[in-house]
């Protein structure tokens, strides 16, 4: 069974800071992998998607990258802003099918 | 992309009763799906929502305690039942479009059990 970690599971920066979000992944046979971001009482926006074939992707300050043969996927925010701050979610889609596997999510908090 | 509603936002429900939620999209999509994500928990799938066909359950779900309907392309349902404290948990439809990959979120119904 695909298990998917995120590390940290809680990080507070300042305003302005770059920061990477970490997300791992114990089975490389992967269909794609998505990074969600969840804020209080709404739900999932999703953010970047990687296609399995893909090495990264990027929107905005946002930036994915996808390393498959390590079972990695790392998320960069560029100049951390106070409206960043959310819960970040990594969600594993398998071959298999069209089920996500999710980790338990980074939540970030970027203060003024 | 897709624009996912949910009803209701939000319930607290005595032990033993039942509750069913809807989840309505505002085009047509081919796979539908329903999670829990327990408090302070990730994610899970309970089920694939297929239309005009029995839902195919995850392990560790049963039809009996949370059946699913989808009578057409646009909406479904799933019924929590018989609810215990444990049912506490905030409940999330999605949808993948034919092709795209991005699965779209509902906003989540957030289910309290007393």
């Amino acid at each position: 069974k695909q298990e998917v970690t995120q590390i940290p599971a809680a990080l507070s920066v300042p305003e302005g800071e770059n920061l990477v979000l970490n997300c791992s992944f114990t089975d490389s046979a992967i269909y794609n992998l998505q990074w969600f971001r969840q804020d209080p009482g709404k739900g999932l926006t999703s953010l970047l998607l990687i296609q399995s074939s893909q090495r990264e992707q990027t929107s905005g300050r946002l930036n994915a990258s996808l390393d498959k043969s390590s079972g990695r996927s790392t998320l960069y925010i560029a100049a951390s802003q106070p409206g960043d701050s959310a819960t970040y979610l990594c969600a594993v889609g398998s071959n298999s099918g069209y089920a996500l596997n999710f980790g338990k999510g980074t939540s970030l908090l970027v203060t003024p | 992309s897709a624009v996912i509603s949910q009803k209701p936002s939000r319930d607290i429900c005595q032990r033993g009763t039942s509750l069913t939620i809807q989840c309505q999209v505002d085009s047509q999509v081919t796979m539908m799906f329903w999670y829990r994500q327990q408090p302070g928990q990730s994610l899970t799938l309970i089920a694939t929502a297929n239309q005009g066909s029995e839902a195919t359950y995850e392990s560790g779900f049963v039809i009996d305690k949370f059946p699913i309907s989808r009578p057409n392309l646009t909406f479904s349902t799933l019924t929590v039942s018989n609810m215990s404290p444990e049912d506490s948990s905030i409940y999330l439809c999605s949808v993948e479009t034919q092709g795209a990959g991005t699965q779209y979120f509902g906003p989540g119904t957030r289910l309290l059990v007393l």
